[in-house]
């Protein structure tokens, strides 16, 4: 079973302040995914990074997929209070195994 | 508006008593999904369709059951529930695998069973 580490798992911070959340595993993952769910509905997804190295970008958010596929990480520039939620990573395993592992997420509070 | 529809949205059972929870999508999509989401546990996937007729287990299929009979309805089913199937859980659907394709998740069924 592939396992995906998510940390911190709570995070409170002030507006403006910058934050990371990292996403880390011993597997390797042919794609994965960042969501940010919001209470009482189902996450939603912000971004998919399938290549070693990949750097995406969101406004201020700022994703990078580990060279060797195992790990991510989101980075928030200027934290603002509609920033706050939950947020998961997630892994495909790749190849006819379409099973997609979540990490248990990060709660991130904005105060304002 | 493409959406993934699910019903109940909340559901209060006793152990024992048959129930299927039923998700529905307007995409056109050809895989489909349902997740339990438990505190401290996240979310857990249940089982996959990659197409109508391809069901798959994932992390958590003990004590449910799926089909996929059309292409867009994936109905969960629990034969017999037990309190520890108490949970949120969700439907989703993506264009295909996932690789790429964006996951579309329903509103949530909360599950109690007593």
């Amino acid at each position: 079973t592939q396992l995906l580490e998510q940390s911190p798992q709570f995070l409170s911070i002030q507006e403006g302040e910058n934050l990371t959340v990292y996403c880390n595993s011993s597997s390797v993952f042919s794609s994965l995914q960042w969501y940010r769910q919001e209470p009482g509905e189902g996450p939603v997804l912000l971004v998919t990074v399938v290549t070693g190295g990949e750097v995406k970008k969101l406004k201020r958010l700022t994703f990078q997929f580990g060279d060797a596929r195992k790990d991510s990480s989101l980075h928030i520039t200027a934290a603002q209070p509609g920033d706050t939620g939950l947020y998961l990573c997630a892994g495909e395993g790749g190849g006819s195994n379409y099973k997609l592992t979540f990490g248990k997420g990060t709660l991130l509070t904005v105060n304002p | 508006e493409a959406q993934v529809t699910q019903n109940p949205r909340y559901l209060i059972t006793v152990t024992g008593k048959k129930l299927t929870v039923t998700c529905s999508q307007n995409m056109n999509h050809e895989y489909m999904s349902w997740y339990r989401q438990d505190p401290g546990l996240g979310l857990r996937q249940i089982y996959y369709s990659m197409n109508v007729e391809v069901t798959d287990k994932g992390d958590v299929p003990e004590g449910y059951k799926v089909s996929r009979k059309e292409k867009r309805n994936f109905p969960l089913i629990l034969e017999s529930p037990s309190p520890n199937q108490t949970s949120l859980y969700f439907c989703a659907s993506s264009l295909w695998g996932l690789a790429g394709h964006e996951q579309y998740f329903g509103p949530g069924t909360r599950l109690t069973v007593t």
